[in-house]
């Protein structure tokens, strides 16, 4: 069946070093999304990509969507302890129904 | 107003008991979700519906009622619940079926 893989599950990383998630989809995806979820909080919409290729920028965030469309990736540069957290790819369904969700990457950040 | 509430935030039920949890929107939404997300996991997808009809039922146990009594409100039916359903159970709402989802803060559930 249709799969979001992400990688890595865990990653953890000095405050001020950069980190890097990726998401990798088993079809073609109409469009992905991000979001983050911090330790007891409930998952908050980060971004939407729909363009091939499409690179989108949120101050230290930099998000980007494969040729293919079926990859993308979440660069955090310069971390800071407010990134903890764990952050999640979603591809719709490809019917159209509903979000796949990846496993999820969590990010530690030490001071 | 761009939030989705949840009540209660917390419920500790035994397994004979019969409780709710309710979920509300007002950002004019078409689309409302029940997930279920357990420990270090991604939300699991329970229930989808799509104007006010129940359109995916991800083969949940019927322990499990959802209710869509009006296009702003959802409730989930808890009947005779195990052990391994606590978890967070998160209502989300959406414009569409594949566009970005709010999601409420959640009821953490214990079943004893």
């Amino acid at each position: 069946g249709q799969q979001v893989m992400q990688i890595p599950q865990y990653q953890h990383v000095q405050e001020g070093e950069d980190f890097t998630t990726y998401c990798n989809s088993s079809t073609t995806l109409s469009n992905i999304q991000w979001y983050k979820q911090r330790p007891g909080g409930h998952p908050v919409f980060l971004i939407q990509l729909v363009k091939s290729g499409e690179v989108k920028k949120q101050k230290r965030l930099t998000f980007q969507f494969g040729e293919a469309k079926k990859n993308s990736s979440l660069h955090i540069t310069a971390t800071q302890t407010t990134d903890v957290g764990t952050y999640f790819c979603a591809g719709p369904k490809q019917a159209g129904t509903a979000l796949i969700f990846g496993k999820g990457t969590t990010l530690s950040v030490s001071s | 107003d761009t939030e989705v509430t949840q009540t209660p935030k917390h419920l500790v039920m035994g397994m004979t008991n019969k409780k709710s949890l309710k979920c509300e929107q007002h950002m004019g939404h078409r689309a409302m979700y029940w997930y279920k997300q357990k420990a270090k996991k991604p939300p699991e997808l329970m229930f989808v519906y799509s104007y006010e009809k129940l359109s995916i039922n991800e083969s949940v146990p019927s322990r499990f009622s959802p209710e869509c009594p009006n296009s702003s409100l959802l409730n989930l039916h808890l009947h005779a619940l195990q052990p391994e359903d606590s978890a967070l159970y998160l209502c989300a709402s959406s414009q569409a079926r594949v566009n970005e989802q709010f999601f409420g803060p959640g009821t953490r559930l214990t079943v004893l």
